[in-house]
């Protein structure tokens, strides 16, 4: 089973609108942490924000916030008043804390190509 | 203070080479991990180094391989290139701790092409 699902290959978003990016996951461990990256087409991985599994609030980072959903297993990103540089892939993100293999590992989606319009 | 470094940044070999690729993590960081990102597959994880030790290792063939120094700089090495190598290979740099917060910062990624 994948690990983190991303069903939005692309989305489309006016500037200064806000937009959703889904994100779903798969884990057992009690422990772990989830992470959104922004991807501009230079490559670079550029880290957004981290929600861990026993947070009690929503992360939020300026104009970045995880809508966490535990029960249903779902990090969202919301985007707040989008700007044109946001365009870029976004990437969700999963690792899965405690002792063992998978220390170290993320797990990736296969991200949401966002385009921002003027 | 400086991110994370790799170099080269491009480069472009023929089929049966070997190629080494280098990272130079944030400093402080005892952690590195690399990602193999192509569009048919994502990102995919290679291995993870923590203090000159491999900790974690990801579902690659033996031509794939990797070693870390005592400064935390890593090396990934493929021998014996084949077309399908061809992809951006991301290097993550952490502090390493045992939590799942453990943060990944990545570098710019070299982009590998084989012909």
């Amino acid at each position: 089973a994948q690990k983190i699902t991303q069903t939005q290959p692309g989305m489309f978003v006016q500037e200064k609108e806000a937009v959703t990016l889904d994100c779903t996951y798969d884990t057992s461990d009690p422990s772990y942490g989830l992470f959104w990256y922004k991807q501009p087409s230079s490559g670079e991985m550029i880290f957004l924000i981290y929600q861990g599994s026993y947070d009690q609030q929503n992360a939020t980072e300026g104009r970045y916030s995880l809508n966490f959903q535990k029960a249903r297993k779902s990090a969202n990103l919301v985007i707040s008043a989008s700007q044109l540089g946001d365009s870029a892939m976004y990437f969700c993100a999963m690792r899965e804390g405690g002792r063992g293999s998978t220390l170290g590992r993320l797990y990736f989606g296969r991200g949401t190509q966002l385009t921002v319009w003027p | 203070k400086a991110g994370v470094t790799q170099t080269p940044r491009y480069l472009i070999k023929t089929r049966g080479q070997q190629v080494t690729l280098s990272c130079s993590p944030i400093s402080g960081h005892r952690s590195v991990s690399w990602y193999q990102q192509t569009p048919g597959q994502g990102l995919q994880f290679l291995f993870e180094y923590f203090s000159e030790t491999q900790r974690n290792k990801g579902n690659f063939p033996g031509r794939f391989s990797g070693r870390q120094f005592s400064n935390s700089r890593s090396e990934m090495n493929v021998s014996t290139l084949e077309l399908g190598d061809s992809a951006l290979y991301l290097c993550a740099s952490s502090s390493g701790g045992s939590g799942s917060n453990d943060e990944q910062y990545f570098g710019p990624g070299t982009r590998l092409t084989v012909t």
